[in-house]
C-alpha cells in the first residue's frame, strides 16, 4: 500500500530536550516536505527537499533541521525544542512529475512543556 | 509568490443544505488547483484537482469545484451536504515552483 508513515503520532516533551520526528514513504518520491498546522494559520511549510541531499527553508524553519540521507527518508529535527513549536507536524510526498499533488503522513501531534 | 484567501472561517449548515466554500487565489500564471479535506482526527485528503481543461472538476463524495480564471477563483460546492462532511477544508495552489501553498482552511460543521 502506498503511504507516508510518520513516527512517533503523540509526543510530548519538554523545552530543549532534542527530538526527532521520523517520516518515511514508499511510493519512491522525490519530493519530501514538512509542515506544521496550528488553528486559524492553515499549514505552512518548515522545510522541503526535492531528492537526496537536497534540502531548502519554507516558510517557517526556525528551530529547525532536516537531512534527507536516503531518497525514502526524511526526518525533522528540533534541535531545542521550545513551547512555541508546540503544533501538529505533517510530512507529505510527490513524484516530480505529478504536478503538485502531495500525499500526506497520518501526523504527529507534539506538545513541549 | 502565490497566496490563497479561504473567505470563511467556520460554516455550519444543517444536513441537506447546499455548501459552497469560497477560494481565491493570486498568482498571474498557469496553476494546479486542489481542495484538500481533513476529518477530525485524521490527515489531509484529496478531495479534487484541477490542473487543465474543463474548469468543472468532480472529486469523491459528490464534491466539485469550479475553476474561474478571470476571478482568480476555485470554489468547492456541494449539493447536498451530510453529516459525514464535517470537517476542515483546504484550498491549496501549486504555481511557478514546486512549492504547494495552502489557504488558512474552512471548517465545516453540519448539524443533523
Amino acid at each position: 500500500e502506498a503511504q507516508v508513515t510518520q513516527n512517533p503520532r503523540y509526543l510530548i516533551t519538554v523545552t530543549g530536550k532534542k527530538l526527532t520526528v521520523t517520516c518515511s514513504q514508499n511510493m519512491n518520491h522525490e519530493y519530501m516536505s514538512w509542515y506544521r498546522q496550528d488553528p486559524g494559520l492553515g499549514l505552512r511549510q518548515i522545510y522541503y527537499s526535492m531528492n537526496v541531499e537536497v534540502t531548502d527553508k519554507g516558510d517557517v524553519p526556525e528551530g529547525y533541521k532536516v537531512s534527507r540521507k536516503e531518497k525514502r527518508n526524511f526526518p525533522l529535527i528540533l534541535e531545542s525544542p521550545s513551547p512555541n513549536q508546540t503544533s501538529l507536524y505533517f510530512c507529505a510526498s510527490r513524484g516530480l512529475a505529478s504536478s503538485y499533488e502531495q500525499y500526506f503522513g497520518p501526523g504527529t501531534r507534539l506538545t513541549v512543556t | 509568490a502565490q497566496s490563497v484567501s479561504q473567505h470563511n472561517h467556520h460554516v455550519i449548515l444543517s444536513e441537506a443544505a447546499s455548501l459552497e466554500l469560497g477560494c481565491n487565489y493570486s498568482y498571474g500564471g498557469t496553476v494546479n488547483l486542489f481542495w484538500y479535506v481533513q476529518y477530525p482526527g485524521q490527515h489531509l485528503q484529496l478531495l479534487l484537482k484541477y490542473f487543465s481543461g474543463d474548469p468543472l472538476v468532480k472529486g469523491i463524495k459528490g464534491f466539485e469545484a469550479e475553476f474561474i480564471k478571470s476571478k482568480f477563483s476555485f470554489n468547492l460546492r456541494k449539493p447536498s451536504v451530510q453529516w459525514s462532511d464535517t470537517a476542515e477544508y483546504f484550498c491549496a495552489v501549486g504555481a511557478g515552483s514546486y512549492q504547494l501553498t495552502f489557504g488558512k482552511g474552512t471548517k465545516l460543521s453540519v448539524i443533523p
